[in-house]
């Protein structure tokens, strides 16, 4: 079955550049979504089709992708951004969503 | 304003049956693909079943297939999950949300409602 792989775990310090990854086989041809979720909260898209930022996401997340890996970067990192961020992606025949485990972002 | 609320939830026996639904209002609901989404307590997000805006297509995660059943009610503005023989491992939040049909993603989120399956 198609799998999303995230980093359990990254942290930073304020004012750095948090940087999560993404890793699935069908990445190279399917767009990848990143949500963040904050404890007892729905999530909340960040991200979508690898890199698009809807209106009212702060410019200070950001998404790329190279090969089979998409990387969702957070620049100038605040206490406010510590959360669960995760990835989503469709199969190739739209036929399944798969979230990836989720990351935990902790700022020191 | 996007809304989705997110009703049924509740303590359940394993093996009954339990049907959620989510209200929708603020948008054209008919438009719009729509999924259910779990998360067990503690753990990460599990995408359950997704359904095409005019209910002619439904998916459903492996998890849950042949015991849960996703459909729609366009003229009710809602959302359901049909939830037969459920187990421990079925126990988590639950989330109905909307598909944006041009760019794919989630885009708009219920609160959930909790079902915990506990004898």
């Amino acid at each position: 079955s198609y799998e999303l792989t995230q980093p359990p775990s990254v942290s930073v310090s304020p004012g750095q550049t948090a940087r999560i990854t993404c890793s699935g086989d069908a990445l190279p041809n399917q767009f990848a979504y990143w949500y963040q979720q904050k404890p007892g909260r729905a999530p909340l898209l960040l991200i979508y089709k690898d890199s698009e930022r809807p209106s009212g996401i702060p410019a200070r997340f950001s998404g790329s992708t190279s090969g089979t890996t998409v990387t969702l970067t957070i620049s100038g990192v605040q206490a406010e951004d510590e959360a669960d961020y995760y990835c989503q992606s469709p199969n190739s025949g739209y036929t399944s969503w798969v979230f990836g485990g989720g990351t935990k972002l902790t700022v020191l | 304003q996007v809304q989705l609320v997110e009703s049924g939830g509740g303590v359940v026996q394993p093996g009954v049956s339990l049907r959620l639904s989510c209200e929708a209002s603020g948008f054209t609901f008919s438009s719009y693909g729509m999924h259910w989404v779990r998360q067990a307590p503690g753990k990460g997000l599990e995408w359950v079943a997704s359904i095409w805006y005019d209910g002619t297509d439904k998916y459903h995660a492996d998890s849950v297939k042949g015991r849960f059943t996703i459909s729609r009610d366009n003229s009710k503005n809602t959302l359901f999950l049909q939830m037969n023989s459920l187990r421990a491992e079925d126990t988590a939040v639950y989330y109905c949300a909307r598909e944006n049909p041009v760019d794919g993603g989630l885009w708009g989120w219920g609160q959930g409602t909790l079902v915990t399956v506990s004898s």
